[in-house]
């Protein structure tokens, strides 16, 4: 069965550092690849996917994700953080065809300091 | 354009009792989704309704959860009777068509079986 695995359950970053949360999955084949976010009171919110093509996909806020096939990994990068990126951020998968549920990592809860 | 908004935020009731959670999607929106995060947990999958039809409930945890989605707007999630175990937030997604889309997330329903 496919998993994701975000191994760091929570990180704290000094605001304007440059920040990388990191997510492996486990799939038979290439699976599409998303980032979301979750900011208190509100709903899971989009950054960015995967599907093809260009390894290093840019998202919304400043955010960057680079898929390696050989590592089965998506990290998610931001050379500089805010503190408004504080928040909850989840990995997540689905298989490449037809609609069908998304499976998520555990997330990575990120706190930034001045 | 109006998000998918969930009813209530937040639900506390009593082992034993019933409890109903609404979410309404986005309008057009032909997929619905229905997510849980237990606490500490990952986010999993419940079920999936392509309009009024349940395509995929595979992730409902027993039958003492009950989805509808009559007319294919609006659905209900009804949980009866509740158990301890039961606590979490609930999300709701939506996305359009058949091909893969982005899912839009909802605020979540905070349950808390007391």
């Amino acid at each position: 069965a496919q998993s994701v695995t975000q191994p760091d359950i929570h990180i704290t970053v000094s605001e304007g550092a440059s920040l990388e949360l990191r997510c492996n999955y486990s799939y038979g084949a290439t699976p599409y690849l998303f980032w979301y976010v979750q900011s208190p009171g509100q709903g899971l919110q989009l950054l960015l996917k995967y599907f093809s093509g260009d390894t290093l996909v840019q998202g919304i806020k400043g955010f960057e994700a680079e898929f390696k096939r050989s590592q089965s990994s998506f990290n998610l990068r931001k050379p500089s953080v805010h503190w408004s990126d504080a928040a909850e951020y989840f990995c997540a998968v689905v298989q490449p065809s037809g609609n069908t549920p998304l499976v998520f990592g555990k997330g990575t809860r990120l706190s930034v300091i001045a | 354009e109006a998000g998918v908004t969930q009813f209530p935020s937040h639900s506390v009731i009593e082992k034993g009792q019933t409890v109903t959670l609404r979410c309404d999607p986005i309008s057009g929106h032909d997929n619905l989704y229905w997510y849980r995060r237990v606490m500490g947990k990952e986010i999993k999958f419940l079920l999936h309704f392509v309009k009024e039809s349940k395509q995929d409930e595979s992730g409902m945890p027993n039958n003492r959860f009950l989805a509808e989605r009559t007319g294919g707007t609006y659905s209900t999630l009804k949980v009866q009777p509740a158990e301890l175990e039961d606590s979490g937030v609930y999300f709701c997604a939506s996305s359009l068509g058949l091909a893969i889309n982005e899912q839009f997330f909802g605020p979540g329903t905070r349950l808390t079986v007391l």
